[in-house]
């Protein structure tokens, strides 16, 4: 069954740390995608990143970069020099590509919380 | 592109009363939308699956007599809650699947619809 966990509930730091999310993922599929959302909040989720199981290359976006290890079923989230306006709900999914649902399965969410 | 929207993005009603919350896919046609829920300081949990011209594939433990969804076109989704109670309270989000030019399944996600029912 697939399954994804965040085992980081809550997570405070200052601004300008570095801080990672974790993110574990279950499945028995070969073909599948990997999310991460942040939901501020207003509530509304904002996609950060997709990456499907063929690709583990890492990738960087600004302050933004991802490790995706498919040997350890981990895809982590980092920031780098982290601000204020980071603070929100970071959440993984995963929707795999063989059950043809095409439903995403979240896990259950890590708060970061920035402070000044 | 690919924007989805949500009405209402907020709605209080007395308990007993039906309430019905549209998702509309504004610039792409959905073949496949689908129906969250979250509770406050929750994760996402799936609802149901609505296809275009067939019935909703609900999740387990989601009362699909409760919560009724039409998928009548290509860009429009409705949910209905029937019946509401104070326990149906909370966050619901839809969202709209297409495929991405790399040919991947992709969901697009509404605003949410905040429900409170008192």
């Amino acid at each position: 069954a697939q399954k994804v966990t965040q085992a980081q509930t809550e997570i405070s730091v200052v601004e300008k740390e570095d801080v990672t999310l974790d993110c574990v993922y279950e499945t028995r599929d070969t073909t599948y995608y990997l999310f991460w959302y942040k939901q501020p909040p207003s509530g509304e989720l904002v996609f950060l990143i997709r990456r499907n199981s063929f690709d583990e290359q890492n990738e960087i976006s600004g302050r933004y970069s991802w490790n995706f290890q498919k040997s350890t079923s981990s895809f982590n989230f980092t920031i780098t020099a982290s601000q204020v306006v980071d603070s929100a709900v970071y959440f993984c999914a995963l929707s795999e590509g063989a059950s043809g649902t095409y439903k995403y399965i979240f896990g259950t969410g890590t708060r970061l919380k920035v402070l000044a | 592109g690919a924007v989805v929207s949500q009405h209402p993005s907020r709605v209080i009603c007395k308990s007993g009363t039906s309430v019905k919350i549209e998702c509309r896919s504004l610039d792409f046609q959905a073949t496949t939308m689908f129906w969250y829920r979250q509770f406050p300081k929750k994760s996402l949990m799936l609802m149901a699956t609505s296809n275009e011209g067939s019935k909703a594939t609900y999740e387990q433990g989601v009362e699909k007599d409760k919560f009724l969804i039409n998928h009548a076109s290509l860009t429009l989704s409705t949910l209905t809650v029937t019946s509401a109670h104070p326990e149906d309270s909370s966050f619901y989000i839809c969202s709209a699947r297409t495929f991405g030019a790399g040919g991947y399944n992709e969901q697009f996600f509404g605003p949410g619809t905040r429900l409170t029912v008192l």
